[in-house]
C-alpha cells in the first residue's frame, strides 16, 4: 500500500521556538496533502489543505501565520509551528492523496508527530 | 450539522466474534466516498476500506467489509472473526465529491476493545 512518512515522530521544545514537521509520500506522487491536529481522545481536525506549487488552504479558525505550510514538491509538505506555545501541544498528523489508481481515491496517513511545548 | 455520526463511543467484543461499528452520514452530494480508518494506541491512522457512492457492491478487504446502505445513509464496518489486535479507535470518514482534492470529514470514533 501507499506509504507516508512523517518526521520527527516526537518533539519537545521550549515556548517561543519554531518547530518544523515534514510529511513525505514515499512510493507515490501526492498532488494534495492534508494536515490534521488531534487532541487526546478526540477526532481529527483538519487544519489545512496543501497543494503542490500553490498556497495552502486553511480551515476556519486556523492561523496561517502560526502554522506555515509549504508543499514544495509532489512528495514533500512541511508544517512549521511558529513561536510555539504550550497550547500548541498536540498530535499532528498528515495525509497524502495520490494522483491515480487506488492512491488517488484514498488518503494515506503518516504516523503522526507528538509535539510538546514546555 | 454533524456530517458523520458514530453513535458508539465504545464497544467490547469477545475474541473471534464478529463486530459491527455503526456510521451514518449526511450529504446532499451524489458523488462521495466513505472510508474507515483504524487508529491503534501508537497514533497512526491505518486505512481499512473505501466505498464509493456509485459502487454497487459492498466493499470488502480481508476480514473487513463495509455494509453500505445508501438510502439509509449508513456505512457500517463489519469485522469478522475479531482478534486481540483489532483493539483500537475506529474512525468513519466521508469525502464529498469523487474528483479533485476534497477533504475528509471524520466521525468522533468508536473505541473497540477485544476481550480474550
Amino acid at each position: 500500500g501507499a506509504v507516508v512518512s512523517q518526521h520527527p515522530s516526537r518533539v519537545i521544545c521550549k515556548s517561543g521556538t519554531s518547530v518544523k514537521i515534514e510529511c513525505r509520500s514515499l512510493d507515490f506522487q501526492a498532488t494534495t496533502m492534508f494536515w490534521y491536529r488531534q487532541f487526546p481522545k478526540k477526532s481529527l481536525m483538519l487544519m489545512a489543505t496543501s497543494n503542490e506549487g500553490s498556497k495552502a488552504t486553511y480551515e476556519q479558525g486556523v492561523e496561517k501565520d502560526k502554522f506555515l505550510i509549504n508543499h514544495a514538491s509532489l512528495t514533500l509538505s512541511t508544517l512549521t509551528v511558529t513561536s510555539a506555545h504550550p497550547e500548541d501541544s498536540s498530535f499532528y498528523i498528515c495525509s497524502a492523496r495520490g494522483t491515480r489508481g487506488r492512491a488517488g481515491e484514498t488518503q494515506y496517513f503518516g504516523p503522526g508527530t507528538r509535539l510538546l511545548v514546555l | 450539522a454533524q456530517k458523520i455520526t458514530q453513535t458508539q463511543p465504545g464497544m467490547f467484543v469477545q475474541e473471534k466474534e464478529a463486530v459491527t461499528l455503526d456510521c451514518t452520514y449526511d450529504t446532499s452530494d451524489q458523488s462521495y466516498g466513505l472510508f474507515w480508518y483504524k487508529q491503534p494506541s501508537s497514533g497512526e491512522m491505518i486505512f481499512l476500506i473505501y466505498q464509493g457512492s456509485y459502487d454497487e457492491q459492498n466493499a470488502t478487504e480481508g476480514r473487513y467489509s463495509l455494509n453500505f446502505q445508501k438510502a439509509r445513509k449508513s456505512a457500517n464496518l463489519v469485522i469478522s472473526a475479531s482478534q486481540l489486535g483489532d483493539s483500537a479507535m475506529y474512525f468513519c470518514a466521508m469525502r464529498e465529491g469523487l474528483q479533485g482534492a476534497q477533504k475528509l470529514v471524520f466521525g468522533q470514533g468508536t473505541r473497540l476493545t477485544i476481550n480474550p
